[in-house]
């Protein structure tokens, strides 16, 4: 079974600050990960993925991740957090060995930038 | 990019009612959709993995007779909501798999507001 932990609901930071938002994975087989963006009564925006190659991940506005397979970890960061960053951010997972199956989100973190 | 709308955005009906909800992968064939649903402040929970020409694949707690899915054509999948009970509103989203391989990004609708009378 496949599963992703987000552990924290929220998170706070000043604009400017570099941001960390985390996420913990568990999957049976290659571990396909995505990072997706919520804005309130929106539909998801897609950040960035992992497949394979290079651990860190660059994707849009910015924001990178790095797999940590060691750590079942793709934590999302940025160097310079925005106040416009403000969103609900997802996690996913899918195991890479199974074609056309969906992916398991993690609950989500709010992300709050304060100016 | 890959885009995906929906329709309606929004809609209200009355309980009882049947309400159908579109799902389009504008610019590219979509072999695989998916259908989600989200509550106020959490998650999204899949519902069914909808392949084009073949039924659907509902999650175990999902009604399949409640939630109709038609995966008529590579670019189009509808969920029929039937009979529907304040207890379905919620938001429903879609996503499309650019391609049939694991590979394939989902992309998602800008989801859709159901809300029963």
């Amino acid at each position: 079974a496949q599963s992703v932990a987000q552990p924290e609901d929220q998170v706070n930071v000043a604009e400017g600050n570099p941001l960390t938002v985390k996420c913990t994975y568990s999957v049976s087989g290659n571990p396909y990960l995505f990072w997706y963006v919520q804005y309130p009564n929106r539909g998801l925006q897609f950040l960035l993925k992992y497949i394979t190659g290079d651990n860190l991940v660059k994707g849009s506005y910015g924001f990178e991740a790095e797999f940590n397979k060691s750590q079942t970890s793709f934590h999302l960061k940025k160097p310079s957090a925005l106040v416009s960053d403000s969103a609900l951010y997802f996690c996913a997972v899918r195991d890479g060995g199974q074609a056309g199956t969906a992916l398991i989100f993690g609950k989500g973190t709010t992300l709050s930038v304060s100016s | 990019g890959a885009v995906v709308s929906q329709h309606p955005s929004w809609v209200i009906c009355k309980s009882g009612t049947s309400v159908k909800i579109e799902c389009r992968s504008l610019d590219f064939q979509a072999t695989t959709m998916f259908w989600y649903r989200q509550f106020p402040k959490q998650s999204l929970m899949l519902m069914a993995t909808s392949n084009e020409g073949s039924k659907a694949t509902y999650e175990q707690g999902v009604e399949k007779d409640k939630f109709l899915i038609n995966h008529a054509s590579l670019t189009l999948s509808t969920l029929t909501v039937t009979s529907a009970h304040p207890e379905d509103s919620s938001f429903y989203i879609c996503s499309a798999s650019t391609t049939s391989g694991s590979r394939g990004t989902q992309y998602f609708g800008p989801g859709t507001r159901l809300t029963v009378l």
